[in-house]
């Protein structure tokens, strides 16, 4: 809902990588956020991208390509404990951030 | 050392009531929202304050009354509860100048039942 999809589930494979892709609106564009939600517990700023291209950051690397409206966000080396739901946040311009309705992501041994 | 806090974290109630929620944050930030996530995980912005004046009010009912006495507390009163109410309701503070810096922090949620 609000311009911006995501898958609403993802399973992957303990020690593999996986890419959650996430699309938004174009028009009035001024940031992707990504956000980790564990069950139960409030949501975790993980990335923010505004310029097009890849940033890492340990384990996790997040992608922006603005004319496309489309992000990933990577993880790699996945660990149990990076079961959880996976947030796709856009920024406004009007100093707002609408986010995805997440990608619970489970990760089996 | 809590940066942002909230009270109550679960708060059960009957129709037709009226109930708070508190929230603070010792970030030092000037922004300061809440959110509410549904029971499908969707978390929607509903009201965000700058320096203790409202600058998002989204299509909320107004029976939810946000209240900033200060920038580092944002109440939220609700009133005649109903039913679908019952959510898990997110607070949230950033440094609130644009970009990068309006990186939410969110307090540990009030999950509110409304019987």
């Amino acid at each position: 809902g609000q311009n911006i999809d995501q898958p609403t589930e993802m399973t992957a494979t303990e020690g593999a990588i996986v890419q959650i892709n996430c699309t938004y609106q174009t028009s009035g564009f001024n940031g992707l956020f990504w956000y980790q939600q564990h069950a139960g517990e409030a949501p975790t700023f993980l990335s923010y991208n505004v310029l097009d291209g890849l940033e890492e950051k340990g384990r996790f690397s997040s992608f922006l390509s603005r004319s496309k409206g489309y992000s990933y966000l990577l993880l790699k080396e996945l660990q149990m404990k990076d079961s959880a739901s996976y947030l796709c946040a856009w920024y406004s311009s009007a100093s707002k951030i609408i986010f995805g309705s997440g990608t619970r992501l489970s990760i089996r041994p | 050392d809590t940066a942002v806090s909230q009270t109550p974290k679960y708060l059960v109630t009957q129709m037709g009531n009226d109930k708070s929620i508190k929230c603070e944050q010792n970030l030092g930030h000037d922004t300061m929202y809440w959110y509410k996530q549904d029971s499908k995980k969707f978390l929607k912005i509903m009201f965000s304050y700058n320096n203790k004046e409202l600058i998002i009010n989204e299509t909320v009912p107004n029976r939810f009354s946000p209240k900033s006495p200060d920038k580092a507390h944002l109440n939220l009163h609700i009133n005649s509860l109903e039913l679908g109410d019952s959510a898990v309701y997110f607070c949230a503070s950033s440094q609130g100048t644009g970009g990068r810096t309006d990186t939410q922090y969110f307090g540990p949620g009030t999950r509110l039942t409304v019987l």
